[in-house]
Formats: C-alpha cells, structure tokens, sequence
C-alpha cells in the first residue's frame, strides 16, 4: 500500500515563473491538506480540500497561492510568479476521514522548492 | 487552536528511557492531544495520540496529566534512529494542524 506521494521531490524555478506541485494521497483517503515549512522553521498549515471541494484555507496566502484536487488525478498547489520568499519545503498530508476528533494525517516526503 | 509549550531540545543516551513532556493549560474538553514526530529531510510522522487516558502503541507510550494540562511522550528504548523532532499538538474543531516548534531530540550511542 504506497504512502503518499508527491512530485516533484526537488523543484527549482527563477523568480516570476510558475511553479505546479502534485500530491497523491494514500489509496482510500480523500482529504487532502498542505503544509509549508520555511527554512529553519516549523510546519505551517495551508490549506484543506476533500475530492473537488476546498474545506479551509486560512493558510493560504491572499495572492499568487492556489490549490484543487479534482475529482480524478492528484492533488495540485499551484505558485505562480514565484519569489525568492517561496523557497520552503512544502508537504502534502491524507487522511482517510473525520471522525470527531481524532483525524491521523500522513505526510508526503514533501517537493523542496528553490527560487533562484 | 490551543497552544502547546515544550522545551527547544533533549538528549538521550541510546537504548535509555526518553520522557518529552508538553504543557498545553488551555487545552478545552474536545482537544485530542497528537504527538508527531519529523526526522530530518522527511515529512512528520504521527506517533501516537490520546484524549483523556494514558496510551500505548508499538512506538511510544503517552500519559496525559488528571487536569489535562499536559503530557508526556514516553519512548521506553531510545535508539538512533528515534532522533527527529518531536510536535506536540492539540487538534479539535478543526482538521488543521497547528506545528509549534516541537522538541530536538538528540540520541547518543
């Protein structure tokens, strides 16, 4: 049973261009959520979105930030005109379904992104 | 979200008992309290999680205070490759979540 997957796993863009990462969850999981993590700092949520649907996305920010998970293929967080501030990791997370409060999450190796 | 304290970093001795704790005193009755685990140049892991009772599993052990107000993750043998971060955090009313800067655990052989 493959975990998730995500693509690219290294991914480097000059500034203004646009940059597309994909994540597949884990078979059986239809909720998708996407962290990011800055260098040197911790995990910070972005946004989450069940099959065609975005749940939450107080993490996104306002301008440039997108993210679908279309009813078939992977999940997409789209950056466009990148900046040198958008060089993080960002990782990818599925869970199977919400059940009160107890929701386990797994994570993605995650795409390392560098704005040259 | 509630928010959680731990200490920065924590050494260990390989094979010896590694007790991490967490203060979480605004924790409300709903909050589950998860404990996440990032080894280096990989995504975070779950370890293990709880609400009002003491659990164990295969990787850790998790004891939570009579108040609530904090937790302690328990690794009973620590061995090298147990050395990450470890995230304590509260989950409840939403499905996000909220990374502190969690605790550097260092392993010695």
């Amino acid at each position: 049973n493959a975990g998730v997957m995500q693509n690219p796993r290294h991914l480097v863009r000059r500034r203004g261009q646009e940059a597309r990462l994909r994540c597949s969850p884990m078979k059986g999981h239809s909720h998708v959520y996407w962290y990011r993590q800055l260098p040197e700092e911790g995990l910070k949520f972005m946004v989450y979105l069940q099959k065609e649907n975005i749940i939450d996305e107080s993490g996104m920010p306002k301008e440039r930030f997108s993210a679908e998970f279309p009813k078939e293929g992977p999940s997409i967080l789209r950056i466009q005109q990148v900046v040198r501030g958008d060089s993080a990791a960002y990782f990818c997370a599925s869970s199977r379904r919400v059940t009160g409060g107890y929701n386990e999450q797994f994570f993605g190796p995650g795409t390392r992104l560098t704005v040259l | 979200d509630a928010k959680t304290t731990q200490p920065n970093s924590m050494e260990s001795n390989e094979e010896e008992p590694v007790h991490l704790p967490c203060n979480h005193s605004t924790i409300s009755g709903t909050d589950y309290i998860h404990w996440y685990r990032q080894l280096p140049s990989q995504g975070p892991e779950y370890v293990i999680h709880g609400l009002t009772s003491n659990v164990n599993n295969r990787m850790a052990s998790l004891a939570i205070a009579e108040d609530r107000k904090s937790s302690t993750l328990i690794l009973h043998r620590a061995t090298l490759r147990d050395a990450a971060v470890y995230y304590c955090i509260l989950q409840g009313g939403s499905e996000k979540l909220v990374f502190g800067k969690g605790t550097k655990l260092t392993v010695n052989p």
